[in-house]
């Protein structure tokens, strides 16, 4: 079965430090991986979309960047965080025309 | 733009009854795919329900059902036989078709469930 793994859960950085999420999915070949980010009280943000190795969509200007080194493996990085960079990231990857998410990494800028 | 809105910030429900979740949404396009996710306190976006567009259909899953409106844009989820587990934030979006599957969702409706 196709599953989607993300960590860590938790994170605390001090403001000016770097970040590394990662997200790795199974069972599957050549998927669409996402990057999302819920701030306090809101929906979901899109920051990043990846269709393959490599080739990398951004969606909105900010202090983070996202890689795809590997087929099923995404990774969200920040080479220096801010404090508005906090809130919880979702990894995501879309099959049979429906998107599913991993189990979320909370992330706390101090 | 495309926007979704969920024009009930929280609801709530006794045990066993039905509830009805709102949610309209703004696109030109005529091939999309709707959806709603639930996030319990452990904050993992899982999956309740999918529609196609191009169904007329109204999908259901178990106790979940949707009621899809195309030409007034809305796609409100009902809630049937509720239960204590069901208490959680309630998202509502959809993807255009060609677009890479970008989701854009609503800004949640918090459902609780009353004993």
């Amino acid at each position: 079965s196709q599953t989607i793994h993300q960590w860590p859960a938790t994170l605390v950085q001090p403001v000016g430090s770097p970040l590394s999420l990662e997200c790795t999915v199974e069972g599957t070949s050549n998927p669409n991986l996402y990057w999302y980010r819920q701030a306090a009280g809101r929906g979901l943000q899109l920051l990043f979309y990846s269709v393959g190795i490599g080739q990398i969509s951004s969606e909105v200007p900010q202090n983070l960047s996202a890689s795809r080194p590997q087929d099923r493996q995404f990774i969200l990085s920040s080479k220096k965080l801010l404090l508005s960079d906090s809130g919880f990231y979702l990894c995501a990857w879309s099959v049979d025309n429906t998107i599913y998410f991993g189990e979320g990494s909370w992330l706390t800028v101090v | 733009a495309q926007t979704v809105t969920q024009s009930q910030p929280e609801m709530s429900v006794q045990e066993a009854e039905t509830v009805t979740l709102s949610c309209t949404y703004d696109t030109s396009e005529s091939d999309y795919y709707l959806f709603w996710y639930k996030q319990p306190p452990s904050r993992q976006m899982i999956l309740v329900i999918r529609q196609e567009a191009y169904k007329q259909q109204n999908a259901t899953e178990n106790r979940f059902s949707v009621n899809f409106q195309k030409a007034a844009k809305s796609f409100s989820l009902k809630i049937s036989d509720s239960q204590l587990g069901d208490a959680a934030m309630y998202f509502c979006a959809y993807y255009v078709e060609g677009s890479n599957y970008k989701l854009t969702f609503g800004k949640g409706t918090l459902l609780t469930v009353n004993p």
